[in-house]
């Protein structure tokens, strides 16, 4: 079975940072993209981020280019999010999930931005 | 960016009744849609990829057709268990945008 475990959420004040990481296990890593997703409090499902499979390309959603950067680890099977510049309205549970379409996801870490 | 309509944004039905949710985008997005099902605290869970590909172990009850900007997601016989907030998805092109949700609740 799939498994994505995300870490690292947590409580930050306004223009701080914070990386969070995802570890993918029981799937070829390599050979997927992957995405992160977002979900504000009481909120719809918000695209914040992809990579491709060999990292070579990035894209961003526009509220977060600039600030956030994805990267991965194809040795660690670990998928990373740097979050920089941090906002209130960042505030979210935070998801990684496997294949351009989404097809697995983890069980999301809380990003909590306020002072 | 394309939009992702989703309608209705709330239903209310049976155990029994045949749902359909509609998706409809901006622009044409081929077959890049994919459908998802939430239930509260948790996390969302892939039903649907190329708009009619049923993901492994999702049960058959669950159906999707749609090609361009039209989608459907089709549960034929509601269960309790499928009370749900489902969401549409396109990757057709960057950036990936959702549909605002379709929150089904129990008559």
């Amino acid at each position: 079975e799939v498994q994505l475990l995300e870490s690292g959420g947590g409580l930050v004040q306004p223009g701080g940072a914070l990386r969070l990481s995802c570890e993918a296990s029981e799937f070829t890593f390599s050979s997927s993209a992957m995405n992160w997703v977002r979900q504000a409090p009481g909120k719809g499902l918000e695209w914040v981020s992809t990579i491709t499979s060999g990292g070579t390309s990035s894209y961003y959603a526009d509220s977060v280019k600039g600030r956030f950067t994805i990267s991965r680890d194809n040795s660690k099977n670990t998928l990373y999010l740097q979050m920089n510049s941090l906002r209130a309205d960042d505030t979210a549970i935070y998801y990684c999930a496997a294949r351009v379409y989404l097809a697995y996801w983890g069980q999301g870490t809380l990003v909590i931005v306020s002072s | 960016d394309i939009q992702m309509t989703q309608s209705p944004s709330s239903l209310s039905a049976s155990v029994g009744d045949r749902v359909t949710i509609t998706c409809r985008a901006s622009q044409d997005i081929s077959n890049s849609l994919a459908w998802f099902q939430q239930k509260p605290g948790k996390a969302p869970k892939s039903l649907i990829y190329t708009a009619s590909s049923l993901q492994s172990g999702v049960p058959s009850k669950f159906s999707g057709s749609g090609f361009g900007t039209d989608f459907t997601l089709t549960i034929s016989s509601l269960q309790p268990e499928d009370f749900a907030t489902y969401y549409c998805q396109q990757y057709n092109s960057y950036p990936f945008t959702f549909g605002g949700g379709t929150r089904v609740e129990i008559k």
